[in-house]
């Protein structure tokens, strides 16, 4: 399987800092990637797509200006939570999609916890 | 609206019995189907997929079997293990160009040694 990171793993942050959340694929090249939310015994969110070398689409409900991504390069998208707040405290899981012929994947990365004091 | 379905939160299972996990989905565009499972606090792990053109596609221990009349997908763990506990979400994607994944909530696999 392919090969995807998270850094950092877990943060713990003052309410009102910002975060930000690296999502590497190591080992493919990936022009999109995702960021999912999972809360407590729950599903994982879609939050948005990100696109390498354009904006990033938003699902409903998720606010743009709060969380940030940027998809600089083909091997790296960025998460920023933007004045973080308690209720931003959760489990942000990013994904890189990689096709090969007719088969497409998506790999997840390792997840990052964020607790927000 | 629920497009993928898990209707069954948790399962046990005995070691070395079949475990059979049932998905269910809504949304006729969707053209592939992906098994994911899940430990606490790590992301998810690819175990197999397949695509709307199948109805059966097979990797060791694990098989994944779809009847589209139905709208219908399950995931047959065989034997199962006690490694194997975890919670498992079925995906589905596709239509109309559409890389994104519609997770169902999941299915919490005890397997009982």
């Amino acid at each position: 399987g392919a090969v995807v990171s998270q850094h950092p793993s877990w943060v713990i942050c003052k309410s009102g800092t910002s975060v930000k959340i690296e999502c590497r694929s190591l080992d493919f090249q990936a022009t999109t990637m995702f960021w999912y939310r999972q809360f407590p015994k729950q599903s994982l969110m879609l939050m948005a797509t990100s696109n390498e070398g354009s904006k990033a689409t938003y699902e409903q409900g998720v606010e743009k200006d709060k969380f940030l991504i940027n998809h600089a390069s083909l091997t790296l998208s960025t998460l920023t939570v933007t004045s973080a707040h308690p209720e931003d405290s959760s489990f942000y899981i990013c994904s890189a999609r990689k096709t090969s012929g007719q088969q497409e994947t998506q790999y997840f990365g390792p997840g990052t916890r964020l607790l927000v004091l | 609206d629920q497009q993928v379905k898990q209707n069954s939160p948790s399962l046990s299972v005995q070691e070395g019995r079949i475990s059979i996990l049932n998905c269910d989905y809504t949304n006729s565009m969707f053209d592939y189907f992906l098994w994911y499972k899940k430990y606490p606090a790590e992301g998810p792990t690819f175990l197999i997929s397949i695509s709307s053109i199948k109805d059966k596609n097979e990797d060791g221990r694990f098989t994944v079997f779809l009847n589209k009349s139905a709208k219908h997908l399950s995931l047959h763990i065989v034997p199962s293990q006690p490694g194997d506990s975890a919670v498992y979400f079925c995906a589905a994607g596709g239509g109309a160009g559409s890389y994104q994944l519609t997770f169902g909530k999941g299915t919490k696999l005890s397997v009982i040694p």
